[in-house]
C-alpha cells in the first residue's frame, strides 16, 4: 500500500521569497516520486521526479526537492517565487513494480503575493 | 509535439443522460490513464491502458461507467446513466515505458462534468 500527505492545503508567500511544499508519503516498495503543477484551466504538467537516482533533484523553473528516505519526505523548493508560479502543486507516489501505480496527494494552492 | 486531446472541455448534462468523453494520446505513447479529480483533491486513477489491455480497472465503477481503446490509440470513457455526484473534471494522461513507476505521464486539460 502507498499514500501521500500534501502538508498545507495552502501556502502564501511574497514575490522573491522562498517557496516550501511538503509531502511525506508512505510506501512498500521503493518509490518513484512526482511534483506536478496544475495551472487552471491546464493539464498537469511535470515539475520533477526522483527514480532512487540523486537524492536531490532539480526540476524546471528554479524547483528542486530532495528525496529523504529516513523522514519518508520529499518537499518541493524554490529559492525566490515569482508571481507565475501561483498554481495548484501534487505530490505524487509510484510504486516500481509490475503495478506501477501513482497515488496522487490533495494538492496545496501556491499563492504569490506582489 | 502536440499534447494530449481531449474533448470536449465541458459538459452539462442532465441526471441519467449518458455522457462520453474523448482522449487522443501523445503520438507512440503506448501507456493512457483515466482520472477523476474533484473540487479540492487529486486525480485518482479510474482506468489504466497499456495499448488496448485494461491493465488496472479496479477503481472503475463498472455498474455505470465503462472504457474502450479499442486500436490502442484513442479512448472513450463514457457514463451511463450519469448521477450528480459524478460531478467532477475527467482527465486523461498518456506515457511512454520507461520503467514500472517511473513513466512521466502527459495529461490533458481535462473535461469538466455538471450533472444537474
Amino acid at each position: 500500500a502507498q499514500s501521500v500527505t500534501q502538508l498545507d492545503s495552502h501556502v502564501s508567500v511574497s514575490e522573491g521569497t522562498p517557496v516550501l511544499l511538503r509531502c511525506n508519503y508512505s510506501s512498500s516498495y521503493s518509490p518513484s516520486l512526482f511534483w506536478y503543477v496544475q495551472h487552471p484551466n491546464k493539464g498537469l504538467q511535470l515539475l520533477l521526479k526522483y527514480t532512487s537516482a540523486a537524492t536531490l533533484v532539480k526540476g524546471i523553473n528554479g524547483f528542486e526537492a530532495e528525496f529523504k528516505k529516513s523522514e519518508t519526505s520529499f518537499h518541493l523548493t524554490k529559492p525566490s517565487a515569482h508571481m507565475s508560479d501561483a498554481a495548484e502543486y501534487f505530490c505524487v507516489v509510484s510504486d516500481n513494480t509490475n503495478a506501477g501505480k501513482s497515488t496522487f496527494g490533495d494538492g496545496t494552492t501556491l499563492t504569490v503575493k506582489p | 509535439e502536440a499534447g494530449v486531446v481531449q474533448s470536449p472541455r465541458y459538459k452539462i448534462i442532465e441526471k441519467k443522460q449518458p455522457v462520453a468523453f474523448w482522449c487522443n494520446p501523445i503520438s507512440g505513447h503506448n501507456t493512457l490513464y483515466w482520472y477523476l479529480q474533484n473540487l479540492g483533491q487529486g486525480p485518482e486513477l479510474l482506468i489504466r491502458y497499456e495499448n488496448e489491455e485494461a491493465v488496472d480497472d479496479s477503481q472503475l465503477p463498472k455498474d455505470r461507467f465503462s472504457a474502450e481503446r479499442l486500436k490502442g490509440v484513442d479512448s472513450t470513457l463514457k457514463i451511463q446513466p450519469a448521477e450528480l455526484g459524478d460531478s467532477a473534471v475527467y482527465l486523461c494522461a498518456s506515457s511512454s515505458p520507461g520503467g514500472y513507476g517511473t513513466d512521466t505521464q502527459y495529461f490533458g486539460p481535462g473535461t469538466r462534468l455538471t450533472v444537474l
